[in-house]
């Protein structure tokens, strides 16, 4: 089945460490997105990517990284720059360049103490 | 520019009763109106969409039209049941401005028995 696919569930780091959050999509979209979300908020654009190999900062993008060296991943850095990285985040798909849907991973949840 | 407005919940009601969620959009030109539900936990799913003006969508019993005129895209249901308590999105995407979404800040369901 195509989806879209995000790991680890839960993600535990220590202040000051980086870490990487994967997400993985078999739908063929060229379009990816990286979203965060604070409880009982709404989403907010962190990265998104149009394409392989280019990238644009959202809203939020300071503290953050990403990379498209593969059409099917799109994994977020969250450096130690990231002030209060405790949050859940969500990445999307969808095709580009027409008004069609996004599709959703399923989240991670990451805890920094 | 683009935006959504939703109506702020925290939205209770008992089983059975009818619901309605407003949401009003700003956009150039002929975006698409998306509504998503998100379980707690998980990421967000699509529950419908219309793609041009006076389009319904309709899913699991919930249905909402794309009104140009009035710039709104109001989420209903004539009975909910317990199994509805999420939080709900209203979503639009235009291709003539790029291709992010832009998501209102989500409503939140409660039906209670």
């Amino acid at each position: 089945d195509g989806g879209i696919t995000q790991s680890p569930k839960y993600l535990f780091r220590k202040e000051g460490q980086n870490v990487t959050l994967s997400c993985e999509q078999n739908l063929n979209h060229d379009a990816m997105y990286w979203y965060r979300q604070d409880p009982g908020q709404g989403l907010r654009l962190i990265y998104y990517s149009q394409i392989v190999n280019d990238f644009q900062k959202g809203d939020i993008a300071e503290g953050y990284s990403v990379s498209r060296e593969k059409k099917e991943s799109f994994p977020l850095t969250v450096t130690s720059a990231q002030k209060n990285p405790t949050a859940f985040y969500l990445c999307a798909s969808s095709i580009q360049g027409q008004n069609t849907e996004a599709f959703f991973g399923q989240g991670t949840r990451l805890t920094v103490v | 520019g683009n935006s959504v407005t939703q109506m702020e919940g925290p939205v209770t009601l008992s089983e059975e009763a009818f619901l309605t969620i407003n949401c009003t959009y700003t956009a150039t030109g002929y975006p698409s109106l998306f509504w998503y539900v998100q379980y707690p936990g998980e990421g967000l799913q699509l529950l419908l969409k219309a793609t041009k003006a006076d389009d319904k969508g309709s899913n699991k019993g919930f249905e909402a039209t794309y009104r140009k005129e009035t710039t709104s895209f109001h989420l209903e249901k004539g009975s909910v049941q317990v199994s509805d308590s999420a939080v709900y999105f209203c979503a639009l995407r235009n291709s003539n401005t790029g291709n992010q979404f832009y998501f209102g800040t989500g409503t939140s369901l409660t039906v209670i028995p």
